[in-house]
């Protein structure tokens, strides 16, 4: 079965300090990774997914089969990143369900 | 473009009512996508929908749980007969073009379900 883990509920960091949400997941295959943030009154959007390889926001995040994680980063978060992180994954045995973590309560404080 | 519409935004059902919340997808998109959200949890898949068909249900509880998208008008997440433990959010998502997997998908603001 595919799953996907956010070890932190919370996560408060100082503004300009490096951020790291932490995302693991299980699957046998080759899934697609995606992280998903949720700010104040806004809908669930796409911030970046492992396939585009892009830095959106500053945020990267680089999949490691490996250690099966894709962990979230930024080197010098801004208070404009406090939201809700989720971490979602998608794989060929499930088709085109996103199966999700619980996700991480990021605040950055000034 | 409007991006996807779900409404009622909230919505308060006393039990054994039905409940029924619509979603419609944005300009473009054919498939439709519904997960739950409760208390203090991650989003969970329910169904994805195709215009006229179900793709996929293996996320729907086998009772009182049902899903359509006509083909026109909005997909529709009917729930009968509705308990305590339905109260949650209600998201929906839609994607612009089928692949196998790995669609990225754009969600609505999510319905509120409150079950007295």
């Amino acid at each position: 079965a595919q799953r996907v883990t956010q070890p932190e509920k919370l996560l408060s960091v100082f503004k300009g300090a490096p951020v790291e949400l932490k995302c693991n997941y299980s699957y046998s295959g080759s899934p697609e990774l995606f992280w998903y943030v949720q700010y104040s009154r806004q809908r669930l959007q796409l911030l970046l997914r492992h396939i585009s390889r892009e830095s959106i926001k500053g945020f990267t995040a680089d999949l490691n089969k490996g250690e099966t994680s894709f962990h979230l980063k930024k080197p010098f978060a801004q208070e404009e990143d406090s939201a809700m992180y989720y971490c979602a994954l998608s794989g060929e045995t499930s088709g085109s369900r996103l199966t999700f973590g619980e996700g991480t309560q990021l605040t950055v404080n000034p | 473009n409007a991006g996807v519409m779900q409404n009622p935004r909230h919505l308060v059902r006393r039990r054994g009512q039905e409940a029924r919340l619509r979603c419609s997808p944005m300009k473009g998109h054919s498939h439709v996508y519904w997960y739950r959200q409760l208390p203090e949890e991650g989003l969970k898949f329910m169904v994805y929908l195709q215009k006229e068909n179900i793709i996929d249900e293996s996320g729907m509880p086998k009772e009182r749980f049902s899903a359509e998208f006509p083909k026109e008008g909005p997909s529709i997440l009917r729930i009968q007969q509705v308990v305590r433990g339905d109260s949650a959010a209600y998201f929906c998502a839609s994607s612009p073009v089928r692949r196998d997997w790995g669609n990225i998908q754009y969600f609505g603001a999510g319905t509120r379900l409150s079950v007295l």
